[in-house]
């Protein structure tokens, strides 16, 4: 069965260090994500991306966060320059083209745990 | 912030049926209801959703209620697999999770 995959397993980073967590999304998916989830809190929306175009974006999304498709496989969270509290696990997710008819569910890979010292 | 209330946590017996309520009294018309649960820190796994009829699956029942302002997901034979945090989302494309029920299945 077709599964989002996410490298590193875990990343540990200095603060301002910048970082880059990877993700392969199903490979006929059209529609990429980024959640992330504090220790202990809810799984919070980051930003979805469309079309090699971010089609929206949470306010967690500021300025230090960045998305990428650099390739057609890979999809890709930058944090520029990491705070204390960016530590957290990341979750990439993908789905089929969605249509006001027709929901298409998000498939979530494993996470990556961003820990900022 | 989540647009939907759920008890904070769940108990059922193991091979027993498991009823997750959701409170959604505020969604619109063309907002589904997803349920996905999430197994220990794992990335959330969709179960099922619905519209406005009910839904069933190899996984999971829903029973969405005629004004459509809450539901009920059923796991018709839990089993200690089954333990985990239960989601219950509206909206459209994107998810908006909020706290969640911690269902513990316990032999």
């Amino acid at each position: 069965e077709p599964e989002v995959t996410q490298t590193p397993s875990h990343q540990v980073t200095q603060m301002g260090q910048e970082v880059i967590l990877r993700c392969v999304p199903i490979s006929n998916h059209l529609y990429f994500y980024w959640y992330r989830q504090i220790l202990g809190q809810k799984v919070e929306f980051l930003v979805s991306f469309y079309n090699n175009e971010i089609s929206e974006k949470s306010e967690i999304f500021d300025d230090q966060f960045s998305v990428e498709r650099p390739d057609g496989s890979n999809f890709t969270l930058k944090i520029r320059s990491t705070k204390l509290e960016d530590s957290a696990m990341y979750f990439c997710a993908s789905s089929e083209e969605h249509t006001f008819s027709n929901y298409n569910e998000q498939f979530f890979g494993p996470g990556t745990r961003l820990t900022v010292l | 912030d989540a647009k939907t209330t759920q008890p904070p946590s769940m108990d059922c017996a193991e091979g027993r049926a498991a009823n997750l309520p959701c409170n959604h009294s505020t969604i619109s018309g063309n907002e589904y209801v997803y349920w996905y649960r999430q197994i220990h820190s794992q990335g959330p796994q969709y179960i099922i959703h619905g519209l406005k009829n009910n839904e069933t699956n190899e996984m999971a029942s829903l029973i969405i209620t005629e004004d459509r302002k809450s539901s009920t997901l059923i796991l018709p034979h839990a089993t200690l697999r089954d333990t985990a945090v239960y989601y219950c989302i509206s909206g459209y494309s994107t998810l908006t999770f909020g706290k969640g029920t911690m269902l513990l299945v316990s032999p």
